[in-house]
């Protein structure tokens, strides 16, 4: 059974252009959740979906924006790419019916905005 | 922002001893967790208490929560040289179902 996949495992921008990144879940989890971790510092919760809305959001501007498809696999989008916007990508899924309260993280996308 | 902090930020130990790893968070809470990130990569779930206990274990791993005090702790026993990474405990808070991450603390264990 395989884990949480992101892609591309990394990822290299300048600024103002637009990043995509590809998120699926875990086999028989339904919510997915993205993160980002800058360097030295925990993860932020930047938006939740669930049956393909958005659930939740964090502190995090319009310029973040996801999609959830039918297949529970999810896509992250960031527009006009600022520097500090250079982070760890980490995407989690969670179980139908448990309250979301093991999530479970893929290996991350690292992307550097140059 | 993230709710907790741990503390200490990094701590340096010799295998076979034990590590001890302290979380303070902020509002109510329905559960704390704590996870291990290996250089830099995905995290892996540990170990979870809810908002009603006061200790578990599980395998190496013990952890406490007092929630008068909005704190908790993980302590492994015998630590192994494996168990190098950082380590970060996030809370689920009451009425929501996203977690909050503290800053993490850095755990290397020499041979």
């Amino acid at each position: 059974d395989a884990g949480v996949t992101q892609s591309p495992t990394h990822l290299i921008k300048t600024r103002g252009q637009q990043v995509t990144l590809r998120c699926s879940p875990k086999s028989g989890h339904d919510t997915v959740s993205w993160y980002q971790q800058a360097l030295g510092q925990g993860p932020q919760f930047i938006f939740q979906y669930y049956e393909e809305e958005e659930r939740q959001r964090g502190n995090f501007p319009d310029r973040f924006s996801g999609h959830q498809f039918p297949n529970y696999s999810s896509e992250l989008n960031v527009n006009a790419l600022l520097l500090g916007d250079s982070a760890l990508y980490l995407c989690a899924s969670s179980p139908v019916g448990t309250e979301q309260e093991t999530q479970y993280f893929g290996p991350g996308t690292r992307l550097l905005v140059l | 922002s993230q709710q907790g902090e741990e503390d200490p930020q990094a701590l340096s130990i010799q295998e076979g001893e034990n590590a001890t790893m302290n979380c303070s968070y902020k509002t109510s809470i329905n559960n704390l967790q704590w996870y291990r990130q290996n250089s830099g990569r995905g995290l892996v779930h540990l170990i979870l208490i809810r908002s009603n206990e006061r200790e578990k274990h599980s395998g190496r791993l013990r952890v406490t929560l007092d929630t008068s005090k909005k704190s908790s702790s993980l302590l492994i026993t015998a630590s192994r040289a494996a168990d190098t990474a950082s380590y970060f405990c996030a809370s689920i808070a009451s009425g929501y179902s996203t977690l909050t991450f503290g800053k993490g603390t850095m755990l290397l264990v020499s041979p």
